[in-house]
């Protein structure tokens, strides 16, 4: 049973259309997070929710919406797509309120901009 | 601005070798140092991690070093196997978040 499961896993589509991300976790964690990792393999924060608390925003342009209905899903919208949000992302969760590090991390979505 | 620097970017090492991976950082607010592995086409997957007040940590194969002095930290991987290959990344948080170093690719030769 996957710990951490987003969907899609492959998402390719045109710059300018608006694409969701969707992203579950079933091991009962107060704090989800959005990576986003380069072609470069570099990762980085964009946002962390604690107990649907938006906790962390880190300089994400807004076209980039993160979503929490409850404890366990942190959905993130993104609007007007560009070629440079080609990436993949990850979705992450931990335990604890206080929690400031990922401990399992979804398969990620990769996203494709044409 | 990277606040957590890895090397080497890529590594081959023998199996049953000895792969070394090192990180440096400079914030002073960091308490804790995790490592994470990643296979292609997986996300991360946390490895072992390290609070300051430790120099050093053990688990199997995996061992970290840390010198708080000088602000440095490596994962060791002793009698490496090919199942090993993947990119290593190591980390740092403070009570805010998570900075990641830039990865090292890992691969062990049959």
């Amino acid at each position: 049973d996957t710990a951490v499961s987003q969907t899609p896993k492959y998402l390719v589509t045109q710059m300018g259309n608006d694409k969701s991300i969707k992203c579950e976790q079933n091991l009962g964690h107060d704090t989800m997070y959005w990576y986003k990792q380069d072609s470069k393999k570099f990762l980085k924060i964009m946002f962390s929710y604690n107990n649907k608390e938006l906790i962390i925003n880190e300089t994400v342009p807004n076209r980039f919406s993160p979503k929490s209905p409850d404890k366990a899903h942190l959905n993130l919208h993104i609007n007007s797509l560009e070629l440079g949000d080609s990436a993949v992302y990850f979705c992450a969760s931990s335990q604890g309120p206080g929690s400031h590090h990922p401990q399992h991390f979804g398969d990620g979505t990769r996203l494709s901009i044409l | 601005q990277q606040q957590v620097k890895q090397s080497p970017q890529s590594l081959i090492v023998q199996k049953g070798g000895i792969s070394i991976i090192n990180c440096a950082y400079e914030n002073t607010a960091f308490d804790y140092f995790p490592w994470y592995q990643q296979f292609p086409g997986k996300g991360p997957a946390l490895l072992i991690a390290i609070r300051p007040d430790v120099s050093e940590k053990k688990e199997g194969r995996f061992t970290i070093s840390f010198n708080k002095s000088a602000k440095q930290f490596s994962l060791h991987i002793m009698d490496s196997q090919p199942g090993d290959s993947a990119t290593y990344f190591c980390a740092a948080s403070d009570d805010y978040k998570l900075s990641f170093g830039a990865g090292t690719t890992v691969t062990v030769r049959a």
